[in-house]
């Protein structure tokens, strides 16, 4: 049971290059959520899915396009990364409970010159 | 929208010690969740404890509690007897719904804790 896992850890752009951030999760859980994190700041949501084959837009979108193909991956993708995408982005995936937290991937540091 | 407000940048705590870290809160729903997650240098997300809002009593995970005053919408994390390996960032968060059962957690902008030796 390896929870959520992402891929790549650690990736270097140009701008205007694309990119696709694979997340996946073992667990089974219904929704999944894309978050970035800047420099000295809190997580801000960018994406997030109810289930497979349905997305929707958070907070901070722009730039960003995801799919949910399959229920236990969610991919994150850039089409022209700018260095304002500079940032390390997590996933997060979890059942819906109540009470339950979000469990996270160990983020992926995404750097765009 | 919901708001979470850590006012405390840094914190400088010897070790052994126990540690208040702050987090206000602001929302207008009567049913409302918050966690504090543990950020250390390698940088995953680690969950630490949560607090429901219906809940009675503090909520307590090992040597971590949660001062919950509700009418001061204040959730301060405890870290009883720290620890060097506490050093890291503190995120205090708070649940806020989304469509179709989905939840986004609204982050504070964290404090870095130190324990020094």
């Amino acid at each position: 049971n390896a929870g959520v896992t992402q891929t790549p850890k650690f990736r270097v752009l140009k701008t205007g290059q694309s990119m696709t951030l694979l997340c996946a999760q073992d667990m089974n859980h219904e929704y999944m959520y894309w978050y970035r994190q800047d420099p000295g700041m809190g997580l801000r949501l960018i994406h997030y899915s109810v289930g497979e084959g349905t997305t929707a837009k958070g907070e901070v979108p722009d730039g960003y396009n995801v799919s949910r193909l399959k229920k236990q991956n969610f991919l994150l993708g850039l089409e022209s990364a700018a260095p304002s995408q500079t940032s390390v982005y997590f996933c997060a995936s979890t059942s819906g409970l109540h009470r339950e937290t979000q469990y996270f991937g160990p983020g992926t540091r995404l750097l765009v010159l | 929208a919901q708001k979470i407000t850590q006012t405390q940048p840094g914190m400088f705590v010897q070790e052994k010690e126990a540690v208040t870290l702050d987090c206000t809160y602001d929302t207008s729903d009567p049913s409302y969740g918050l966690f504090w997650y543990k950020q250390p240098s390698s940088g995953e997300m680690i969950f630490l404890i949560y607090q429901g809002s219906y809940d009675q009593q503090n909520a307590t995970e090992g040597r971590y509690s949660l001062n919950f005053q509700k009418a001061r919408k204040s959730a301060n994390l405890v870290i009883s007897a720290s620890q060097l390996g506490d050093s890291a960032m503190y995120f205090c968060a708070m649940r806020e719904a989304l469509i179709q059962g989905a939840q986004k957690l609204v982050f504070g902008q964290g404090t870095r804790l130190t324990i020094n030796p």
